[in-house]
């Protein structure tokens, strides 16, 4: 299994431009998330799923948009990039046992730049 | 207040040295806490997790619990260059993360 992978590894933007990042993953889970890594600020939630065809917002949305048209399949969206959105993106996949403990698996990041 | 704040670190011990990683939380309600750790350029994992109630052993690790002030820790035991990392601790609810603490074990 590759579990948790993304696409791209890195990436570097002008102010304006869109871009899409793709996670896939191939453990048949139901949740998953979208955070970015900044120094000092750690892992901050942007969007997650619940499912199939649900989104919901985290702690930081704007300027983000999500779609999950597919179970193994989470795509982040940046209509306009801006520098501010310059850091590292994780997504994360997890299986939600609410009897149990809720593990998430990382993926190895995107480095987004934007200039 | 922030659901979970850590110490940034950078911590540097020598090998063979005892680490003690520590947080804060502010939701007695959290019925677990988890360590995750994330090598230099790579995703986070969990490492450990441990209930409210009581603390855990694993190997070289231990995670324990303070509820009456709210703290949880993760020790670290003969220390080894391997166990360079960030270590990030987690609670529960969509998992919230503290910002992490840089540790660096030398030889």
């Amino acid at each position: 299994n590759a579990g948790v992978t993304q696409t791209p590894k890195f990436r570097v933007l002008k102010t304006g431009q869109s871009m899409t990042l793709l996670c896939a993953q191939d453990m048949n889970h139901e949740y998953m998330y979208w955070y970015r890594q900044d120094p000092g600020m750690g892992l901050r939630l942007i969007h997650y799923s619940v499912g199939e065809g649900t989104t919901a917002k985290g702690e930081v949305p704007d300027g983000y948009n999500v779609s999950r048209l597919k179970k193994q399949n989470f795509l982040l969206g940046l209509e306009s990039a801006a520098p501010s959105q310059t850091s590292v993106y994780f997504c994360a996949s997890s299986y939600q046992d609410r009897g149990g403990i809720d593990e998430q698996f990382f993926g190895p990041g995107t480095r987004l730049t934007v200039l | 207040q922030k659901e979970v704040e850590q110490d940034p670190g950078p911590l540097s011990v020598p090998e063979g040295a005892i680490v003690s990683l520590n947080c804060t939380y502010s939701n007695s309600a959290f019925q677990y806490f988890m360590w995750y750790r994330q090598y230099s350029r790579k995703g986070p994992e969990l490492l450990m997790y441990t209930y409210s109630s009581g603390n855990k052993e694993d190997g070289r690790f231990t995670a324990q619990v303070d509820k009456s002030s709210k703290y949880i820790s993760l020790f670290i035991r003969d220390s080894q260059p391997s166990d360079s990392a960030t270590y990030l601790c987690a609670v529960p609810d969509k998992l919230i993360f503290g910002t992490g603490t840089r540790l660096q074990v030398f030889p």
